[in-house]
């Protein structure tokens, strides 16, 4: 059974709308991120959360805002979708933050035309 | 300071050989390297990792090679399959730092 669930699995959108996706995790970790892969960036760390604490943000877009209602839930909200914005965003979790690797979900894939 | 670099971009071997995958580093404060593993429409898992007081990690076909003095490290992945053909991300981090990612690499091993 996945660990990470996030949903949903694809989502299509159409441009200035908004969507959230979700993430729950099961593992009983302590540190939640957000992550984004598209064709131009492998791999793009956006946040990290901590005890549900935003800890780290390295995404200037403010339409872009976390929010966890549960230690173990970490969902993403993205107002005034753009097509740039189309891109598979991966939700991770780790025991605590720190020199640890965190375990990934697989991942919401976001089409907004 | 941040960077992780990986090189090459992508890499084809055939069947059989060893693949190498490099890393680079540039913040001496690193101390922790995990190496992914990302097959195409999944999310990275997480394959093999080392800690800088060592200079080589085994698990079966893949090894880390760490040189703190070059901040470079390669993984080798011995006796390719075509199963391992994937993308392998090299990632970094030390303290409460977050890991820093490197930009991957695309493995094809041809049969």
């Amino acid at each position: 059974d996945p660990k990470i669930i996030q949903k949903p699995k694809y989502l299509v959108a159409v441009t200035g709308s908004e969507k959230i996706l979700i993430c729950e995790q099961y593992l009983g970790h302590n540190a939640m991120y957000w992550y984004r892969q598209s064709a131009k960036k492998p791999l793009e760390f956006m946040f990290s959360y901590s005890y549900q604490k935003l800890m780290d943000n390295q995404t200037a877009s403010s339409r872009f805002q976390p929010q966890s209602s549960k230690k173990n839930h970490l969902d993403l909200q993205i107002t005034a979708l753009k097509p740039d914005d189309s891109a598979t965003y991966f939700c991770a979790s780790s025991q605590d933050r720190g020199n640890q690797a965190p375990l990934f979900g697989e991942g919401t894939r976001l089409s907004v035309l | 300071q941040q960077q992780v670099r990986q090189s090459p971009q992508s890499l084809t071997v055939w069947e059989g050989e060893t693949a190498i995958l490099n890393c680079s580093y540039e913040n001496s404060a690193f101390d922790y390297f995990p190496w992914y593993q990302q097959f195409p429409g999944e999310g990275p898992a997480l394959l093999i990792s080392i800690l800088s007081v060592s200079n080589k990690k085994e698990d079966g076909r893949f090894t880390i090679f760490f040189n703190k003095r070059e901040k470079k490290l390669s993984l080798h992945i011995a006796d390719s399959q075509p199963g391992d053909s994937a993308t392998y991300f090299c990632a970094a981090s030390g303290g409460n730092y977050q890991l820093i990612w490197g930009s991957g690499t695309k493995l094809i091993i041809k049969p």
